[in-house]
């Protein structure tokens, strides 16, 4: 089955620094990449997704960049606020197999420090 | 409605007690999820409804009994749980279109076994 790692495990950042997080996914068919964020006693929310077919995505002041090749995606926060705060998951799925199931990374727990 | 919605919010049961978890949405979703959440850890995918018919059931114990009565509603059915038990579980819904895949989370349950 697939298998996602993810780093680093916490990140801890200056107010308006950036933040990356990696992960690397092991199944080549996998083609939806979506990212989490959950706050502390929350839902995890969809902040962002790619998809395989893409290369690159932004959102303001998030983006999320794919390497088929080397089976590995990024997120990637500009000018960190406080309000950024909070664990970020990174996931894998295959869609349009009938397998939607959601393989989670471990989490990166960003703190962003005023 | 663009919620997913789950109760109760807490639940504490004792390891004889019968108790269900409810998940509800009006987002005209086709496919649900339950997942389990231990502290620090990712969302572990426990079962799949599609178009109300298990499609995933990723080797769940039989204590945990999921059902889907319509398109809205996923039940979790608990019975003769551990205390190793004790998690969060999350509901999570998705189209079931090619174009559109991504998954959006209920609040959660938090569940305590004593």
């Amino acid at each position: 089955g697939e298998n996602v790692e993810q780093h680093p495990s916490t990140l801890s950042v200056q107010e308006g620094d950036s933040a990356v997080i990696k992960c690397t996914y092991s199944d080549s068919a996998s083609n939806y990449f979506p990212w989490y964020k959950q706050e502390l006693g929350k839902r995890p929310q969809l902040i962002i997704d790619i998809r395989s077919n893409v290369g690159e995505k932004k959102d303001q002041r998030i983006a999320v960049t794919l390497n088929k090749t080397a089976k590995h995606f990024s997120l990637h926060i500009t000018e960190t606020q406080p309000e950024d705060s909070a664990v970020y998951f990174c996931a894998a799925s295959k869609e349009g197999t009938g397998r939607r199931a959601l393989t989670f990374g471990s989490g990166t727990r960003l703190q962003v420090q005023p | 409605d663009t919620e997913v919605t789950q109760t109760p919010k807490h639940l504490v049961m004792g390891m004889t007690n019968k108790k269900s978890l409810k998940c509800e949405q009006h987002m005209g979703h086709r496919a649900m999820y339950w997942y389990k959440q231990k502290a620090k850890k990712p969302p572990e995918l426990m079962f799949v409804y599609s178009y109300e018919k298990l499609s995933i059931n990723e080797s769940v114990p039989s204590r945990f009994s999921p059902e889907c009565p319509n398109s809205s509603l996923l039940n979790l059915h608990l019975h003769a749980l551990q205390p190793e038990d004790s998690a969060l579980y999350l509901c999570a819904s998705s189209q079931e279109l090619v174009s559109s895949y991504e998954q959006y989370f209920g609040p959660g349950t938090r569940l305590t076994v004593t």
